[in-house]
C-alpha cells in the first residue's frame, strides 16, 4: 500500500525567501504524485501533479516540484514566498489513474509567512 | 460555477443521533468520494463511488454509509454518531481517467458531543 510522509508539521519563512516543502512517498510502482493547498476554512486546491515524463513539474501560483525516484521524494519549491502563500500544504500519492484510485494524503505542512 | 457543494457547513450532534451530509457536483463527474480531515493525520478516504449505483469502501468506512442514486449527488450518512466522528468532512469529485485532479467542496465541520 502506498503512503506519504511530510516530515515538517510547521515551517516559517520570511516573505520573499525561498521555500521547500518535503514529501517522501512509499509505493512499489511508478507513483502518481500531487501537491494540494488548503487555505483556512476552504477545501483543497490542486497546485501541481506528476504522472510521467519531465521530472520537474510546474504548477500554479509559481510553485514547482521535482520527482526524484532514487530518493522517493516529490518536494515542493517556490523561489520567493508571498504572504498569501500562508496555508496548509498536502502531498498525495495515487497508484493509478483508473477508476477506483484511492488517493493517499500526507499529514500536511502548515506554512507561516512572516513579514 | 458551483463545482462541489456541501451542506451543512457546521453541525453539532449528540452521541447516538443520525444525520446526513449532503454533497452535490455539477461537473458531470463520475467519481466522487468522501474524506475526513483530522489534525496531524491529513485526509483519510471514507467511501468513494465510480458512478451511479456503485460505491466502495475507503480506508476508514466504519460508522458511515453512502449511496449514489444519481451522478450529481453523493450523501454521507452517520447512523449513530460517536465522538470519534468529530471531524471535518470533505467531498471531492474527479473527471474521467487520467485527469487525476480532485475537486473539493469547502468542507463540513461536525462535532459530536
Amino acid at each position: 500500500a502506498q503512503s506519504v510522509t511530510q516530515p515538517d508539521i510547521h515551517i516559517t519563512v520570511s516573505e520573499g525567501a525561498s521555500l521547500e516543502l518535503r514529501c517522501n512517498y512509499s509505493y512499489g510502482a511508478t507513483p502518481y504524485l500531487f501537491w494540494y493547498v488548503q487555505s483556512p476554512g476552504q477545501g483543497l486546491q490542486l497546485l501541481l501533479k506528476y504522472f510521467s515524463g519531465d521530472t520537474l513539474v510546474q504548477g500554479i501560483k509559481g510553485f514547482e516540484a521535482e520527482f526524484k525516484r532514487s530518493q522517493s521524494s516529490f518536494n515542493l519549491r517556490k523561489p520567493s514566498v508571498h504572504w498569501s502563500d500562508a496555508a496548509e500544504y498536502f502531498c498525495a500519492v495515487g497508484s493509478s489513474m483508473e477508476y477506483g484510485n484511492k488517493l493517499v494524503f500526507g499529514a500536511g505542512t502548515i506554512l507561516r509567512v512572516k513579514s | 460555477n458551483a463545482g462541489v457543494t456541501q451542506t451543512p457547513k457546521f453541525q453539532v450532534l449528540k452521541t447516538g443521533q443520525s444525520m446526513t451530509l449532503q454533497c452535490a457536483q455539477d461537473m458531470n463527474h463520475e467519481y466522487m468520494s468522501w474524506y475526513r480531515q483530522d489534525p496531524g493525520m491529513g485526509l483519510r478516504l471514507i467511501h468513494y463511488s465510480v458512478g451511479a449505483g456503485i460505491t466502495d469502501q475507503g480506508e476508514v468506512p466504519n460508522g458511515y454509509n453512502v449511496s449514489r442514486s444519481t451522478t450529481e449527488d453523493f450523501p454521507l450518512r452517520l447512523l449513530s454518531a460517536a465522538p470519534s466522528q468529530t471531524s471535518v468532512y470533505f467531498c471531492a469529485s474527479r473527471g474521467g481517467p487520467n485527469t487525476g485532479e480532485l475537486f473539493f467542496g469547502e468542507g463540513s465541520r461536525l462535532t459530536v458531543l
